[in-house]
């Protein structure tokens, strides 16, 4: 079984300050990790994943997450925000193959202060 | 490159009734995820169609039900609607094997 934790349900920072979305997750096999972002009235737009090598990767519009197996977390960061990245954001988990889907967090929206 | 397509955008129905939901895949994808997103919450899976057969199934019950015809383009059914159904029903594609989900737009479905 697996299941995804996003701390926070609503997370708020300034214009050009740091971005840090948190997510922890629990699986019972080797995960792949994604990040998913979602504007209003729209779908899901994938922001980066982990399949496996590399734990620091890079995504679209600027963030980049960590994966850390001893702290089963992937944590979402980008270094200086900005008014576009308001938005509803989605950790998810899969087990590779996808026949079980994907296993989503509660979301976290962002908001930025200007 | 296409992208993933729903139709239609958004949908009324009335308790008891039933609804179809459609989805075109990536270009290239041959299997095909649904998902049910409530409103606040994250989506949930439903079931996955490869092969024109179901493969894989989330907590839903029988009324919800689905299709996949051979241009991997997708239905899904929703039997005797009751009022919490309503919600955005994302369509996910990808590749049979693959790890990585690419999502449509939604439908929203609003059951009275």
């Amino acid at each position: 079984a697996q299941s995804v934790t996003q701390l926070g349900s609503h997370v708020s920072v300034s214009e050009g300050a740091l971005v840090l979305l948190r997510c922890n997750y629990s699986s019972s096999v080797p995960p792949y990790l994604f990040w998913y972002v979602q504007y209003p009235n729209q779908g899901l737009q994938l922001l980066l994943k982990y399949t496996t090598g590399a734990t620091l990767v890079k995504g679209i519009n600027g963030f980049e997450a960590e994966f850390k197996k001893s702290e089963t977390s992937f944590h979402l960061t980008k270094p200086s925000a900005h008014m576009s990245d308001a938005a509803e954001y989605f950790c998810a988990v899969g087990s590779g193959g996808g026949a079980d889907g994907l296993t989503f967090g509660k979301g976290t929206h962002l908001i930025i202060q200007p | 490159e296409t992208g993933v397509t729903q139709s239609p955008t958004h949908l009324i129905k009335t308790r008891g009734q039933q609804v179809t939901l459609r989805c075109s895949s990536q270009s290239g994808h041959n299997t095909v995820s649904w998902y049910q997103q409530a409103l606040g919450q994250g989506p949930q899976f439903i079931f996955q169609y490869y092969r024109e057969e179901e493969n894989g199934r989330g907590n839903f019950p029988p009324r919800f039900s689905g299709l996949q015809f051979p241009n991997y383009s997708s239905e899904l059914n929703v039997n005797a609607l009751e009022l919490d159904d309503s919600a955005l029903y994302l369509c996910a594609s990808s590749l049979w094997g693959g790890e990585t989900q690419y999502f449509g737009p939604g439908t929203r479905l609003l059951v009275l």
